[in-house]
């Protein structure tokens, strides 16, 4: 079965350290999307990758960054310039903007 | 822009509709709507495009008003199943990364 796979499902953040997060889909969709859910928050769109070697920037980018090397995967890294990353993580890919959004099961970051 | 949601959260009894409302100061091409139950992903139901279409798969219904820029989502009969917070994400523009989701809706439904 396709779908979306985040790993891992939690992790932790020392002071000063950047951490990346995996995300790795097999349905053969362009377009993949990082947001960050704080709790009874929305989705807040980070960053977004329309085709491979190609992303944008999304609302909050800050302190974030990400590349598209492969049409499969799309690794997010926290910075350490990022000085609140404690949110949960969801990783996301779709056809394009009129076709649904398949989402991942999640990565949730906590700092030590 | 964040489009608002309405209401906040609702509290139900099985077998009880409810309406969730979607609205965006811009025009929107289309409104996605999705469901999210505690500490898990969402999970999509529906999309509604701009001329009339409507693609989704589970047994509630969605209305797409252009000219008002809104969306309602009905949940009729409603089910334990369907306890959970709903999103919707507006489409204004012709990029993938222009949607951008409301605070959600919190339902709950109560045996």
């Amino acid at each position: 079965d396709g779908g979306i796979t985040q790993s891992p499902k939690y992790l932790f953040r020392k002071e000063g350290q950047n951490v990346t997060l995996s995300c790795e889909q097999n349905l053969n969709h362009d377009a993949m999307y990082w947001y960050r859910q704080d709790p009874g928050q929305g989705l807040r769109l980070i960053y977004y990758s329309q085709i491979v070697n190609d992303f944008q920037k999304g609302d909050i980018a800050e302190g974030y960054s990400v590349s598209r090397e492969k049409k499969e995967s799309f690794p997010l890294t926290v910075t350490s310039a990022q000085k609140n990353p404690t949110a949960f993580y969801l990783c996301a890919s779709s056809k394009d903007r009129n076709q649904p959004q398949h989402f991942g099961d999640g990565t949730r970051l906590s700092i030590l | 822009q964040q489009p608002v949601q309405s209401p906040q959260a609702v509290i139900l009894r099985e077998g009880e509709d409810a309406v969730i409302n979607c609205s965006s100061s811009k025009a929107l091409y289309s409104v996605h709507w999705y469901r999210q139950k505690h500490g898990e992903a969402p999970v999509f139901l529906m999309i509604l495009l701009k001329g009339g279409e409507q693609k989704g798969h589970e047994k509630i219904s969605a209305s797409f008003n252009e000219k008002k820029q809104q969306s309602s989502l009905y949940l009729t009969a409603s089910q334990l199943s369907y306890s959970g917070t709903y999103f919707c994400g507006t489409v204004p523009g012709r990029r993938v990364g222009d949607m951008r989701f409301g605070a959600g809706t919190r339902l709950t439904v109560k045996p």
